[in-house]
């Protein structure tokens, strides 16, 4: 099984400033990495698939890099609507496995 | 528009059964993997367990943490999978959310239900 390493476990920022997330897989899962984002009371919402893929109608300031096993995400200029958790998901193998999850606050 | 309505949750006591149903439209579910993922605040997102297509003879695969207590199932002509859930213990707590694949897309868990609700205890 991969695990998959997530941190920070949570971080504030004022908004404009930059947020990195990273996720660290067990094992080599070339860019099978997902990124989500889950606000309170909803379902995670996929922001950018495997390869790095900023999914449709998502905003650019958000991004990921990464391959094999040091996957980062990253939101540019945040805005205090991006308050939220953020996961990471390995779809290489399974079981898929998720990250533990970061809390993002705005200062 | 993709929907997936997830219902049969509730309170139920443990070593107690219980079983899921999620019912979809927007897209051609006979040709979508269908996955259960669940989410509570001890453990997080956890995949649980998927079901293929027909052309894989139905292939189901669970997590080590489910594995012979819960079963997948599907029916393609009701749009619907489900999740049979036995021998319940209280880390199975949660919310329990449906959730399609189309094998070859990179996208992984693109859509979610609003999820049903499971809690065990006594």
């Amino acid at each position: 099984e991969t695990t998959v390493t997530q941190s920070p476990a949570s971080l504030s920022v004022a908004t404009g400033e930059k947020v990195t997330i990273r996720c660290i897989t067990s094992t080599d899962i070339d860019d099978d990495m997902n990124w989500y984002q889950q606000k309170p009371g909803e379902p995670p919402k996929l922001l950018i698939s495997e390869g790095n893929t900023l999914r449709p109608g998502v905003p650019s300031r958000f991004s990921s890099s990464g391959y094999g096993t040091d996957f980062v995400f990253t939101i540019e200029n945040t805005l205090s609507e991006d308050v939220a958790d953020y996961y990471c998901l390995q779809s290489d193998n399974m079981p898929y496995t998720f990250g533990g999850g970061t809390k993002l606050e705005i200062k | 528009e993709v929907k997936l309505e997830e219902s049969g949750g509730g309170l139920v006591q443990p070593g107690g059964s219980m079983k899921l149903s999620c019912v979809a439209s927007g897209f051609t579910f006979s040709n979508y993997w269908m996955n259960w993922v669940r989410q509570s605040p001890e453990k997080g997102l956890e995949w649980v367990a998927e079901i293929r297509l027909k052309s894989n003879n139905y292939a189901t695969h669970y997590a080590e943490s489910v594995k012979g207590r819960f079963t997948i199932s599907r029916d393609d002509s009701k749009s619907s999978v489900y999740l049979q859930m036995n021998n319940l213990r209280a880390e199975d707590t949660g919310i329990y959310y449906c959730t399609p694949h189309y094998y070859g897309s990179s996208a992984w868990f693109a859509y979610w239900g609003q999820g049903t609700l499971v809690t065990v205890s006594a």
